[in-house]
């Protein structure tokens, strides 16, 4: 089975604080996704790697970057965090032109 | 850009009645089509999808979806809902360049 492993399944940070989500995944996937998921918003996309080193911005990046520095290894950044990125945060991976499988969630809190 | 509306954030029925969420997409190319589930404290599960080919597609569970290329539309049915059905489900779409965009959800809550 496909596996999507994300580091933590709850996070509480101090504001301003530097925060570092981590997502590994087992399959070799050439797509990593990060989402952000709020209710009645459903899951807006912060950003979408195709490949090592590649990255494209989503719907809505401000106030996060990636790295995707190995194929399997996938993190989001906060680099300075605030309140409102209060969420739950998915990611999830997928092979060329197949379905995401995602990994169950770290629901961030930001104090 | 591709986007997907949900129509109905929350949808009620009694258990064995008909279960129909409604999804209609936005796409400048032909889609690809998903339907997800997300059961309580869990990540998102697929349920069925849409690729090319049949354009009734059978998924778990029991659900069927329909792509309708003239409505723009992938609504979820199922013909008996069962209690455990109760659940929040999300509609996606993506083109060929596997950026995947998801609507806003539907809470699908079943009455005995």
């Amino acid at each position: 089975d496909v596996k999507v492993t994300q580091s933590s399944r709850y996070l509480v940070k101090r504001t301003g604080e530097k925060v570092f989500l981590e997502c590994v995944q087992d399959m070799d996937h050439e797509n990593m996704f990060w989402y952000r998921q709020d209710p009645g918003l459903g899951l807006r996309l912060i950003y979408f790697s195709y490949d090592v080193k590649m990255k494209e911005k989503g719907d809505i990046p401000e106030g996060y970057s990636v790295s995707r520095e190995k194929k399997e290894r996938f993190s989001l950044i906060l680099e300075s965090a605030s309140t409102n990125q209060t969420s739950m945060y998915l990611c999830a991976s997928s092979s060329t032109m197949r379905e995401a499988f995602f990994g169950q969630g770290t629901r961030l809190t930001v104090v | 850009a591709q986007s997907v509306t949900q129509l109905g954030s929350h949808v009620s029925v009694s258990e064995g009645a008909l279960v129909l969420l409604r999804c209609n997409y936005s796409s400048s190319v032909p889609p690809y089509l998903f339907w997800y589930v997300q059961y309580p404290n869990q990540g998102l599960q697929l349920l069925l999808k849409y690729t090319t080919g049949a354009t009734l597609v059978k998924g778990i569970n029991g659900f069927e979806a329909e792509f309708k290329k003239s409505e723009t539309s992938f609504h979820l049915t199922k013909p008996s809902a069962h209690m455990s059905d109760a659940a929040e489900y999300f509609c996606a779409v993506s083109d060929r360049t596997d950026k995947l965009i998801f609507g806003t959800g539907t809470r699908l809550q079943v009455f005995p």
